[in-house]
């Protein structure tokens, strides 16, 4: 089945500079890669995400990479900010297998004053 | 407001007695799924429902039961079965696509403490 690696598993940056996730994946057939965010005591919510047709998405101040050949995908987030502070988890998924998506193991992210 | 509510937030049970959480969504969606997430350790996969009356395991789906007799709910029961049972437990549903899976959105979690 379809493995998910993360590093780092904490990240602290000073505020304004940029931060980045990345992540491994397993499963060749893998096509769905979404990025959560988790902040304290609540549910996680999707930012952003990018299927196998394209190499990189982004949306403001976040961006997604995927290098389809190495099996690995990245999270850039650029002028962090204090409220980016929180729990990221990356995930990958087979669309067309089934429902379900396999998570990372979470990035906790400080940003620093 | 449409969303994903779990009830209760914090449930608190002695060790050797069933409990079963809340889930449920007024989103129309047709796929719900449990998650155990515990520190360091990402979120795992219980249960998942793709259609009523339809459900499969997940990755540590022992100690656990599930039910989907309506569309909008999926109760988790934990077990005694279950040898670790304290977690932090999150339910999450998403719309049947075409090509799959598409978003998940997640409850608020409940808290579970067994002791």
């Amino acid at each position: 089945g379809e493995n998910v690696e993360q590093h780092p598993s904490t990240l602290s940056v000073q505020e304004g500079d940029s931060a980045v996730i990345k992540c491994t994946y397993s499963d060749s057939a893998s096509n769905y890669f979404p990025w959560y965010k988790q902040e304290l005591g609540k549910g996680p919510q999707l930012i952003i995400d990018i299927r196998s047709n394209v190499g990189e998405k982004k949306d403001q101040r976040i961006a997604v990479t995927l290098n389809k050949t190495a099996k690995h995908f990245s999270l850039h987030i650029t002028e962090t900010q204090p409220e980016d502070s929180a729990v990221y988890f990356c995930a990958a998924s087979d669309e067309g297998k089934d429902d379900k998506i396999i998570f990372g193991k979470g990035t906790r992210l400080h940003i620093l004053p | 407001d449409g969303g994903i509510t779990q009830s209760p937030k914090y449930l608190f049970r002695k060790e050797g007695q069933n409990v079963t959480l809340s889930c449920e969504q007024n989103l129309n969606h047709d796929a719900m799924y449990w998650y155990r997430q515990d520190p360091g350790q990402g979120l795992r996969l219980i249960y998942y429902s793709q259609i009523v009356n339809d459900f499969q395991k997940g990755d540590i789906a022992e100690g656990y039961s599930v039910s989907r007799e309506k569309k909008e709910s999926f109760p988790l029961t934990v077990t005694s079965a279950q040898k670790n049972p304290t977690a932090f437990y999150l339910c999450a549903s998403s719309a049947w696509l075409l090509a799959g899976v598409g978003e998940q959105y997640f409850g608020p979690g409940t808290r579970l403490t067994v002791t």
